[in-house]
């Protein structure tokens, strides 16, 4: 079935340590997305790829970087200089101007 | 700036109809969305309105926007426990690349 797979579901970080979370799709979309969610918050966007090597920033970029050496992958990495990591990140991908499908999420918690 | 506002809470009666609201800024946003947030879980499109719309029904969902007044409302009809979740409400952004910018959600539980 297509869809969206992020991974690890749960991942811890300690501190001064840089972590990598993966979001797979095979919905053959070009545009990808990450957000943060926090408790009794909407989804804040962190950084979206329209393209295959072309990303930008969004609303809260600082302390995170992504790459999007592929169609299908757009990973996060939450740097040490990330000093409020602690979230649940959901990834997103579109077709155009279609609507945003999600992922599951992953919960990360630092140590 | 863009912002959407919601209604932190609903509680209904199974059976009962639901109704939650959403207030936006965007006067320009082509699209509307509803989206459902199980315990966990990522979240899930219900449904959508284009601005040109003011009503659009999708078997026991019904959504009305009210473009004058910036207010748009998801009806869930014969509402169930499975329908208890977060009920976030978005609107695209007028900064283009199809940035959505959502409210903070609505908790709905449904009790017996």
């Amino acid at each position: 079935d297509g869809g969206i797979t992020q991974s690890p579901k749960y991942l811890f970080r300690k501190e001064g340590q840089n972590v990598t979370l993966s979001c797979e799709q095979n919905l053959n979309h070009d545009a990808m997305y990450w957000y943060r969610q926090d408790p009794g918050q909407g989804l804040r966007l962190i950084y979206y790829s329209q393209i295959v090597n072309d990303f930008q920033k969004g609303d809260i970029a600082e302390g995170y970087s992504v790459s999007r050496e592929k169609k299908e992958s757009f990973p996060l990495t939450v740097t040490s200089a990330q000093k409020n990591p602690t979230a649940f990140y959901l990834c997103a991908s579109s077709a155009g101007g279609q609507p945003q499908h999600f992922g599951d999420g992953t919960r990360l918690s630092i140590l | 700036g863009e912002d959407v506002e919601q209604s932190l809470f609903l509680s209904v009666r199974e059976g009962d109809s639901s109704v939650i609201n959403c207030t936006y800024t965007d006067s320009s946003s082509t699209y509307l969305y509803w989206y459902k947030q199980e315990p966990g879980a990522g979240l899930q499109l219900l449904t959508y309105i284009f601005s040109n719309m003011d009503m659009k029904q999708d078997q026991r969902l019904t959504v009305l926007l009210n473009k004058k007044d910036k207010h748009l409302s998801l009806r869930i009809a014969d509402t169930q426990t499975g329908d208890s979740a977060i009920y976030f409400c978005a609107e695209i952004s007028s900064g283009g690349y199809n940035k959505l910018i959502f409210g903070a959600g609505t908790r709905l539980a449904v009790h017996p």
